[in-house]
């Protein structure tokens, strides 16, 4: 069983579309991080969340934690192509200082031109 | 400043042997942590190094193995490689543990892609 769900699992939108990718789980996590992997590459950091309710804007990118800290969704505005990538969710799990990533499976999303 | 590395990128092997992977952190970065990502299952933890001890283990069995040395590069070895262990083997780095602090991100080298036959 996997601890964090993530939905949609495929993606395909047109450029200048808006979407929404969820990260669900039945677990509390401390933090909870989003990652954008492209091929050849390995995941880079977009943001991390650690306090439930809590709302990040990274340009057109807003990310939002769920308030009992259970599951967390990424909404990006007006999709460029260059936002096409492996969208990951990370949670935290552990004791301060020895806390595990738990990763979903990813949102392969592609944004057509 | 240099990203992580991983050597090598590409690596075929066939059943029953065994295979050692390597990872050189950020400069200064003393946590370097394993994962194997997979189609099926996603990235898994495998474990964590920081000052050269094995401070946190992923669900694995024992032939997956690794260490660390005291400039902070890492190895870790699979043994009597199995069809299964094909995957993409990621390392990561960050100054300290705690993945929650502010500025503790933790930096993805490019992966070395296995594929056992």
């Amino acid at each position: 069983t996997q601890l964090l769900e993530q939905s949609p699992q495929f993606l395909s939108i047109q450029e200048g579309e808006n979407l929404t990718v969820y990260c669900n789980s039945s677990s509390v996590f401390s933090s909870l991080q989003w990652y954008r992997q492209e091929p050849g590459e390995g995941p880079v950091l977009l943001v991390t969340v650690v306090t439930g309710g809590e709302v990040k804007k990274l340009k057109r990118l807003t990310f939002q934690f769920g308030d009992a800290r259970k599951d967390s969704s990424l909404h990006i505005t007006a999709a460029q192509t260059g936002d096409t990538g492996l969208y990951l969710c990370a949670g935290a799990r552990g004791q301060g200082g020895s806390e595990k990533l738990v990763f979903g499976k990813g949102t392969k999303l592609t944004v057509n031109p | 400043k240099a990203g992580v590395t991983q050597t090598p990128r590409y690596l075929i092997k066939t059943r029953g042997q065994q295979v050692t992977l390597s990872c050189s952190p950020i400069s200064g970065h003393r946590s370097v942590s394993w994962y194997q990502q997979t189609p099926g299952q996603g990235l898994q933890f495998l474990f964590e190094y920081f000052s050269e001890t094995q401070r946190n283990k992923g669900n694995f069995p024992g032939r997956f193995s690794g260490r660390q040395f005291s400039n902070s590069r890492s190895e870790m070895n699979v043994s009597t490689l199995e069809l299964g262990d094909s995957a993409l083997y990621l390392c990561a780095s960050s100054v300290h543990r705690a993945l929650v602090l502010p500025n503790n991100e933790q930096f993805f080298g490019p992966g070395t892609r296995l594929t056992v036959l």
